[in-house]
C-alpha cells in the first residue's frame, strides 16, 4: 500500500538559514508524483513543489527544492534562506493511480518554526 | 478566478443534527476531491468526482456521508446524524486534467460536533 512517512514532528531553524524536511514514501508503482504542501495556521493547503517519478532533475521553485532520491524512496524538501513566514505545517504527499482513480496520500506533517 | 472556495468556514452543531458543506472548485477543473483532516494528521481521502461522476469513496465515508456534484460544477458534502467523531476539518480540492497535476485546496470547513 502507498504510504508517506515524515519522521520529524517538529523542526526549528534560525531565520535566513536553510532547513531540510524529510519524507520517505512506499510504493511499488513506477509512475507516481510527489508533492509538498504548506499549511499555515489559517488551514489552507498551499502547493509548494512537485516531482514526477520519471523526472531526472530535482525540482526547484524559488527557495524550495526537492531532493529526490528514487532508489532510497525519499523526497526531502529543502527551504533555503528561511523566513519568519515559513513557520507552518509542511506535508509531503504522493499521487498515484489505483483502480483507474488518481489519489493523493499525505504524511502526518512536520511543524516548522522559524526563529528570529 | 479566485481559487477554490468552501462554505461555511466554521460549523458548530449538536450531535444528531445534519450538516451540509459546499465546495466551489476552480471553474475549468474537472476533478474534485473531498478530504478530512483531524488534529495532528494529514488530510485523508474521502471521495472523488470526475466531472459529475463520483468515481470512488473511501471506507472512511460511512453511510451517513453523501456527496454530490451536480452538473460537474460545485459539490456538496452532507453528514447525517452527526457524531462527535465527525469533528474535523473538511477540505475540498480541485485539479485539472488527467495526470498528476497539483491539487488546489480550499480553505476548509471546520466542523465541531458538541
Amino acid at each position: 500500500a502507498q504510504k508517506i512517512t515524515q519522521t520529524q514532528p517538529g523542526m526549528f531553524v534560525q531565520e535566513k538559514e536553510a532547513v531540510t524536511l524529510d519524507c520517505t514514501y512506499d510504493t511499488s508503482d513506477q509512475s507516481y508524483g510527489l508533492f509538498w504542501y504548506k499549511q499555515p495556521s489559517s488551514g489552507e493547503m498551499i502547493f509548494l513543489i512537485y516531482q514526477g517519478s520519471y523526472d531526472e532533475q530535482n525540482a526547484t521553485e524559488g527557495r524550495y527544492s526537492l531532493n529526490f532520491q528514487k532508489a532510497r524512496k525519499s523526497a526531502n524538501l529543502v527551504i533555503s534562506a528561511s523566513q519568519l513566514g515559513d513557520s507552518a505545517m509542511y506535508f509531503c504527499a504522493m499521487s498515484f493511480t489505483q483502480g483507474g482513480s488518481e489519489k493523493l496520500v499525505f504524511g502526518k506533517g512536520t511543524k516548522l518554526t522559524v526563529n528570529p | 478566478d479566485t481559487g477554490v472556495s468552501q462554505d461555511p468556514r466554521h460549523k458548530i452543531t449538536k450531535r444528531g443534527q445534519n450538516v451540509t458543506f459546499r465546495c466551489d472548485p476552480i471553474s475549468e477543473h474537472n476533478r474534485l476531491y473531498w478530504y478530512r483532516q483531524t488534529l495532528g494528521q494529514g488530510p485523508e481521502f474521502l471521495t472523488y468526482f470526475q466531472n459529475e461522476a463520483q468515481l470512488e469513496k473511501s471506507r472512511l465515508l460511512s453511510d451517513r456521508f453523501s456527496a454530490e456534484r451536480p452538473k460537474g460544477s460545485f459539490s456538496t458534502l452532507e453528514i447525517q446524524r452527526t457524531e462527535q467523531g465527525d469533528s474535523a476539518m473538511y477540505l475540498c480540492a480541485s485539479v485539472w486534467g488527467n495526470s498528476y497535476n497539483e491539487q488546489f485546496f480550499g480553505p476548509g470547513t471546520r466542523l465541531t460536533v458538541l
